[in-house]
């Protein structure tokens, strides 16, 4: 069982569409991440946020519009996505944002299709 | 740059014998790493980690080894079973900069 809870788990879009994806932790953590996995490349950070405030964007292009209304809720906006975008958007949580204090908890992930 | 990678992208072990991970890091201002197993269609799941004060860790039929001085981090898994087949992904850092992540190992366990 997972304290980090993804939805949707498959999302099929056009690249003129808009869609979310919304993840929620229930651990209590403070520091809450997003994370792309594409097909043999390392996990790519993307956007950290510590206490509901952003604290790294890591080179994302806009068109991925990330929000947090609370410790507990993180949220993927995605708008005008090409098909590279196609990928498995992780969302972590962890006690706080520094990566040496502690291990990070996936959610199970949202299988993005970009057609 | 920096970059975390492991030796083999692939790895068949038959069931009950046991496997060795390995993971090579460039970074030798790292100062904690940690080991991550994949199954298919979920998220990462912890399974051991270990601080550069430290050269071995054991958990329950897993140990890790850091070898700080050729930079290579290995996972061992003892009597290996089916439910061990998964990507096994090392992930380090230091100070209090963000995880890197290895490009991850797929472990199948034969029957």
């Amino acid at each position: 069982e997972t304290g980090v809870t993804q939805t949707p788990r498959h999302l099929v879009m056009g690249m003129t569409n808009k869609k979310s994806l919304k993840c929620e932790q229930h651990l209590g953590h403070n520091a809450m991440y997003w994370y792309k996995q594409s097909a043999k490349k390392p996990l790519e950070l993307m956007f950290v946020y510590n206490f509901k405030e952003q604290t790294e964007n890591n080179s994302v292009p806009s068109r991925f519009s990330p929000e947090c209304p609370n410790s507990s809720h993180l949220f993927l906006h995605l708008h005008t996505l090409q098909p590279e975008d196609s990928a498995l958007y992780l969302c972590a949580s962890s006690q706080s944002s520094g990566g040496g204090t502690g291990e990070l908890f996936f959610g199970e992930g949202s299988r993005l299709t970009v057609l | 740059g920096e970059s975390v990678g492991l030796h083999l992208p692939t790895l068949s072990v038959q069931e009950g014998d046991n496997s060795i991970i390995n993971c090579a890091y460039s970074n030798s201002a790292s100062d904690y790493f940690i080991w991550y197993k994949q199954e298919s269609g979920k998220g990462p799941q912890f399974i051991i980690d270990i601080r550069s004060n430290m050269d071995k860790r054991q958990g329950q039929r897993v140990t890790v080894l850091l070898n700080k001085t050729v930079k290579h981090l290995s996972l061992q898994i003892a009597a290996t079973q089916p439910g061990d087949s998964a990507v096994y992904f090392c992930a380090e850092t230091f100070g209090n900069e963000k995880l890197t992540f290895g490009t991850g190992t797929r472990l199948t366990i034969i029957p």
